[in-house]
Protein backbone atom coordinates (compact mmCIF):
# COMPACT_ATOMS: atom_id res chain seq x y z
CA UNK A 1 0.00 0.00 0.00
CA UNK A 2 1.38 3.30 -0.94
CA UNK A 3 -1.03 5.55 -0.19
CA UNK A 4 -0.82 8.67 1.79
CA UNK A 5 -4.64 10.05 2.62
CA UNK A 6 -5.47 13.66 3.35
CA UNK A 7 -8.46 15.18 4.93
CA UNK A 8 -10.50 16.92 4.87
CA UNK A 9 -10.50 16.99 0.71
CA UNK A 10 -11.87 20.78 0.97
CA UNK A 11 -11.89 23.44 3.14
CA UNK A 12 -13.52 26.98 3.40
CA UNK A 13 -12.90 28.48 6.17
CA UNK A 14 -12.64 32.75 7.13
CA UNK A 15 -9.97 35.13 8.27
CA UNK A 16 -10.66 34.13 11.49
CA UNK A 17 -11.16 30.60 12.18
CA UNK A 18 -8.73 27.99 13.29
CA UNK A 19 -9.07 24.74 11.58
CA UNK A 20 -6.46 21.61 11.22
CA UNK A 21 -5.41 19.43 8.21
CA UNK A 22 -4.74 15.79 8.65
CA UNK A 23 -2.51 13.75 6.89
CA UNK A 24 -2.14 9.69 7.17
CA UNK A 25 0.42 7.09 5.68
CA UNK A 26 1.15 3.40 6.99
CA UNK A 27 3.59 2.79 5.04
CA UNK A 28 6.34 2.90 7.64
CA UNK A 29 7.99 5.68 6.55
CA UNK A 30 10.05 8.27 9.44
CA UNK A 31 9.96 11.30 6.68
CA UNK A 32 6.36 13.59 6.15
CA UNK A 33 6.09 16.91 4.49
CA UNK A 34 3.81 19.52 3.96
CA UNK A 35 3.84 21.54 0.40
CA UNK A 36 1.96 23.96 -0.92
CA UNK A 37 0.73 24.59 -4.10
CA UNK A 38 -0.85 27.44 -5.73
CA UNK A 39 -2.96 27.28 -9.16
CA UNK A 40 -0.74 26.70 -12.21
CA UNK A 41 2.40 26.48 -9.87
CA UNK A 42 4.95 23.46 -8.68
CA UNK A 43 4.40 23.03 -5.09
CA UNK A 44 6.77 24.61 -2.42
CA UNK A 45 7.98 23.06 0.47
CA UNK A 46 6.84 23.96 3.76
CA UNK A 47 8.11 21.60 6.47
CA UNK A 48 9.97 18.46 7.27
CA UNK A 49 9.31 16.06 9.70
CA UNK A 50 12.00 13.22 10.33
CA UNK A 51 11.28 10.42 13.16
CA UNK A 52 8.61 13.24 14.67
CA UNK A 53 10.91 15.75 14.39
CA UNK A 54 10.88 19.01 12.89
CA UNK A 55 14.02 19.36 10.71
CA UNK A 56 12.80 22.11 7.83
CA UNK A 57 11.06 25.30 7.88
CA UNK A 58 11.07 26.93 5.25
CA UNK A 59 10.38 30.15 6.80
CA UNK A 60 6.74 29.84 6.75
CA UNK A 61 4.38 32.22 8.88
CA UNK A 62 3.80 31.48 12.20
CA UNK A 63 -0.07 31.37 11.41
CA UNK A 64 0.68 27.63 9.38
CA UNK A 65 1.79 25.17 12.35
CA UNK A 66 2.63 21.64 11.60
CA UNK A 67 2.33 18.98 13.96
CA UNK A 68 3.59 15.23 14.35
CA UNK A 69 1.37 13.01 16.56
CA UNK A 70 2.71 9.89 15.92
CA UNK A 71 5.12 8.33 12.85
CA UNK A 72 2.20 7.90 11.04
CA UNK A 73 0.14 11.22 10.92
CA UNK A 74 1.13 14.57 10.67
CA UNK A 75 -1.11 18.26 11.45
CA UNK A 76 -1.54 21.25 9.70
CA UNK A 77 -2.99 23.71 12.15
CA UNK A 78 -4.22 26.83 10.11
CA UNK A 79 -5.11 29.91 12.04
CA UNK A 80 -5.73 34.15 11.12
CA UNK A 81 -5.24 32.96 7.57
CA UNK A 82 -5.18 35.46 4.77
CA UNK A 83 -6.84 35.32 1.56
CA UNK A 84 -3.38 34.79 -0.48
CA UNK A 85 -3.09 31.89 1.51
CA UNK A 86 -5.86 29.94 -0.25
CA UNK A 87 -4.05 27.26 -2.16
CA UNK A 88 -3.72 23.41 -2.51
CA UNK A 89 -1.79 21.61 0.64
CA UNK A 90 0.20 18.53 0.01
CA UNK A 91 1.52 16.12 2.25
CA UNK A 92 3.91 13.40 1.48
CA UNK A 93 6.09 10.88 3.35
CA UNK A 94 9.32 8.75 2.30
CA UNK A 95 10.87 6.19 4.18
CA UNK A 96 13.60 8.97 5.19
CA UNK A 97 14.86 12.05 3.74
CA UNK A 98 17.53 11.30 1.89
CA UNK A 99 16.95 11.94 -1.95
CA UNK A 100 17.90 8.37 -2.43
CA UNK A 101 14.02 7.80 -1.08
CA UNK A 102 11.04 8.60 -3.56
CA UNK A 103 8.07 10.83 -1.88
CA UNK A 104 4.45 9.25 -2.05
CA UNK A 105 1.99 12.11 -2.65
CA UNK A 106 -1.68 12.56 -0.96
CA UNK A 107 -4.21 14.15 -3.03
CA UNK A 108 -4.40 17.06 -1.29
CA UNK A 109 -6.73 20.03 0.32
CA UNK A 110 -7.69 22.82 -1.40
CA UNK A 111 -8.24 25.45 1.66
CA UNK A 112 -10.01 28.65 0.59
CA UNK A 113 -9.98 31.48 2.90
CA UNK A 114 -12.41 33.82 2.75
CA UNK B 1 21.18 25.02 -5.49
CA UNK B 2 21.45 23.34 -9.10
CA UNK B 3 18.62 23.75 -11.22
CA UNK B 4 17.08 22.24 -14.05
CA UNK B 5 16.05 23.12 -17.52
CA UNK B 6 12.65 21.67 -19.05
CA UNK B 7 10.68 22.64 -22.39
CA UNK B 8 7.27 24.31 -21.20
CA UNK B 9 5.24 22.15 -22.88
CA UNK B 10 5.34 19.10 -25.36
CA UNK B 11 3.21 17.03 -27.35
CA UNK B 12 2.77 13.32 -28.34
CA UNK B 13 0.88 11.01 -30.20
CA UNK B 14 -1.16 8.20 -28.54
CA UNK B 15 0.57 4.74 -28.32
CA UNK B 16 3.98 6.70 -29.17
CA UNK B 17 7.49 6.45 -27.24
CA UNK B 18 7.94 10.07 -25.70
CA UNK B 19 11.15 11.74 -24.70
CA UNK B 20 10.97 13.79 -21.97
CA UNK B 21 14.14 16.36 -21.62
CA UNK B 22 15.96 17.59 -18.60
CA UNK B 23 18.76 19.95 -18.17
CA UNK B 24 21.04 20.31 -15.38
CA UNK B 25 24.43 21.49 -16.16
CA UNK B 26 25.48 22.60 -12.78
CA UNK B 27 24.44 19.09 -10.63
CA UNK B 28 26.83 17.94 -8.21
CA UNK B 29 28.12 14.30 -7.78
CA UNK B 30 25.45 13.44 -4.84
CA UNK B 31 22.46 14.85 -6.34
CA UNK B 32 19.60 11.95 -7.61
CA UNK B 33 17.51 13.29 -10.41
CA UNK B 34 14.15 12.63 -9.48
CA UNK B 35 10.98 12.53 -12.02
CA UNK B 36 7.29 13.38 -10.96
CA UNK B 37 4.32 13.68 -12.61
CA UNK B 38 0.74 15.57 -11.81
CA UNK B 39 -2.30 14.62 -13.71
CA UNK B 40 -5.02 17.52 -13.82
CA UNK B 41 -6.71 17.57 -9.65
CA UNK B 42 -4.18 15.12 -8.27
CA UNK B 43 -1.27 15.41 -5.75
CA UNK B 44 2.39 14.40 -7.43
CA UNK B 45 3.24 10.74 -8.48
CA UNK B 46 6.46 9.42 -8.60
CA UNK B 47 7.80 8.35 -11.89
CA UNK B 48 11.18 7.02 -11.20
CA UNK B 49 14.77 8.61 -9.92
CA UNK B 50 18.73 7.71 -10.63
CA UNK B 51 21.45 8.70 -9.50
CA UNK B 52 24.33 7.89 -12.12
CA UNK B 53 22.69 4.81 -14.44
CA UNK B 54 19.95 4.38 -16.47
CA UNK B 55 16.99 3.00 -14.19
CA UNK B 56 13.90 1.11 -15.48
CA UNK B 57 10.45 0.56 -13.97
CA UNK B 58 7.09 -0.34 -14.85
CA UNK B 59 6.18 3.36 -15.82
CA UNK B 60 9.03 4.43 -17.71
CA UNK B 61 12.67 4.03 -18.24
CA UNK B 62 15.56 7.21 -17.16
CA UNK B 63 18.24 7.79 -19.40
CA UNK B 64 21.09 9.61 -17.35
CA UNK B 65 24.31 11.77 -19.49
CA UNK B 66 27.50 10.71 -19.32
CA UNK B 67 28.55 13.66 -17.82
CA UNK B 68 25.11 13.91 -15.73
CA UNK B 69 24.44 17.63 -17.27
CA UNK B 70 21.27 16.23 -18.43
CA UNK B 71 18.92 13.47 -18.45
CA UNK B 72 16.00 12.49 -20.48
CA UNK B 73 12.74 10.65 -19.20
CA UNK B 74 11.30 8.28 -21.68
CA UNK B 75 7.49 6.72 -21.86
CA UNK B 76 7.49 3.84 -23.84
CA UNK B 77 4.05 4.35 -25.03
CA UNK B 78 2.24 6.96 -24.46
CA UNK B 79 -1.65 6.90 -23.38
CA UNK B 80 -4.07 9.75 -22.64
CA UNK B 81 -3.74 9.24 -19.28
CA UNK B 82 -0.12 9.85 -19.14
CA UNK B 83 -1.16 13.90 -19.95
CA UNK B 84 0.28 15.88 -17.01
CA UNK B 85 2.80 17.98 -15.72
CA UNK B 86 6.41 16.56 -15.63
CA UNK B 87 8.71 18.06 -13.40
CA UNK B 88 12.73 16.88 -13.20
CA UNK B 89 13.99 17.60 -9.96
CA UNK B 90 17.42 17.57 -8.48
CA UNK B 91 17.77 16.54 -5.00
CA UNK B 92 20.97 16.51 -3.37
CA UNK B 93 21.52 13.46 -0.89
CA UNK B 94 20.64 15.19 2.47
CA UNK B 95 18.55 18.21 1.59
CA UNK B 96 14.98 18.38 0.21
CA UNK B 97 13.43 18.23 -3.30
CA UNK B 98 12.28 21.51 -5.11
CA UNK B 99 9.96 21.26 -7.23
CA UNK B 100 10.83 23.55 -11.03
CA UNK B 101 8.22 24.52 -13.81
CA UNK B 102 8.05 21.11 -15.24
CA UNK B 103 6.58 20.36 -18.36
CA UNK B 104 3.49 19.98 -19.45
CA UNK B 105 2.64 16.89 -22.08
CA UNK B 106 -0.34 16.21 -23.94
CA UNK B 107 -1.38 13.53 -25.22
CA UNK B 108 -3.25 13.82 -28.79
CA UNK B 109 -5.47 10.52 -29.67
Amino acid sequence: DTEVTQTPKHLVMGMTNKKSLKCEQHMGHRAMYWYKQKAKKPPELMFVYSYEKLSINESVPSRFSPECPNSSLLNLHLHALQPEDSALYLCASSQGVTSSYEQYFGPGTRLTVT
Amino acid sequence: DAKTTQPNSMESNEEEPVHLPCNHSTISGTDYIHWYRQLPSQGPEYVIHGLTSNVNNRMASLAIAEDRKSSTLILHRATLRDAAVYYCILAPLHRDMRFGAGTRLTVKP
